[in-house]
């Protein structure tokens, strides 16, 4: 089963809005990460969170992880156009040299 | 950061025929590689995992006659769509791990992809 399911998979915004997208996933982990895709291209490494950690930033990203929940949650500030893209977060069950399992993705479209 | 390379981006090939792509760490070494299919507007499903010097590691339900991975150095590895069909067609997305000179190598860095059509 997917590992990690994201909600919505899709959303759209306004330029200067926030943008938060959601993840679950079912089994135990040692981190999360999320990435995002442009249409057409690989994926992008945008923000690591461990599962002893609660919260952590970078630049206009805030992430958070309720492993009691099993679901994390992906907050873009100050949306801009460029943002639009595929958001996808990932589960590594057991930490460095493990596979990476990926949900479903989440569509996320800034009008300007 | 680190780059990984993915060539050929885009090919279109006859039914029948193979094909090659492949994924080069430009800038660090990589004991290991990913390799994912990904249909429009889906997530990406993990193909095989590919270590140097070693065979890969293949997911259930994929065919490792079909799809051969060689990942001869640390830092190339390709994929082989042997007589490709139709349903071959899909993006192809490689990944790796980093191997020192990192903190962490618990991130993946990504290929740009290999979209192949297959006539």
């Amino acid at each position: 089963s997917q590992q990690g399911e994201e909600d919505p998979q899709a959303l759209s915004i306004q330029e200067g809005e926030n943008a938060t997208m959601n993840c679950s996933y079912k089994t135990s982990i040692n981190n999360l990460q999320w990435y995002r895709q442009n249409s057409g291209r690989g994926l992008v490494h945008l923000i690591l969170i461990r599962s002893n950690e609660r919260e952590k930033h970078s630049g206009r990203l805030r992430v958070t992880l309720d492993t009691s929940k099993k679901s994390s949650s992906l907050l873009i500030t100050a949306s801009r156009a460029a943002d639009t893209a595929s958001y996808f977060c990932a589960t590594d069950r057991t930490g460095a040299n493990s596979k990476l399992t990926f949900g479903k993705g989440i569509t996320l479209s800034v009008r300007p | 950061g680190a780059v990984v390379s993915q060539h050929p981006s885009r090919v279109i090939c006859k039914s029948g025929t193979s094909v090659k792509i492949e994924c080069r760490s430009l800038d660090f070494q990589a004991t290991t590689m990913f390799w994912y299919r990904q249909f429009p507007k889906q997530s990406l499903m993990l193909m095989a995992t590919s270590n140097e010097g070693s065979k890969a590691t293949y997911e259930q339900g994929v065919e490792k006659d079909k799809f051969l991975i060689n990942h001869a150095s640390l830092t190339l590895s390709t994929l082989t769509v042997t007589s490709a069909h139709p349903e071959d067609s899909s993006f192809y997305i490689c990944s790796a791990r980093a191997v020192g000179g990192y903190a962490t190598n618990e991130k993946l860095f990504f290929g740009s992809g290999t979209q192949l059509s297959v006539l």
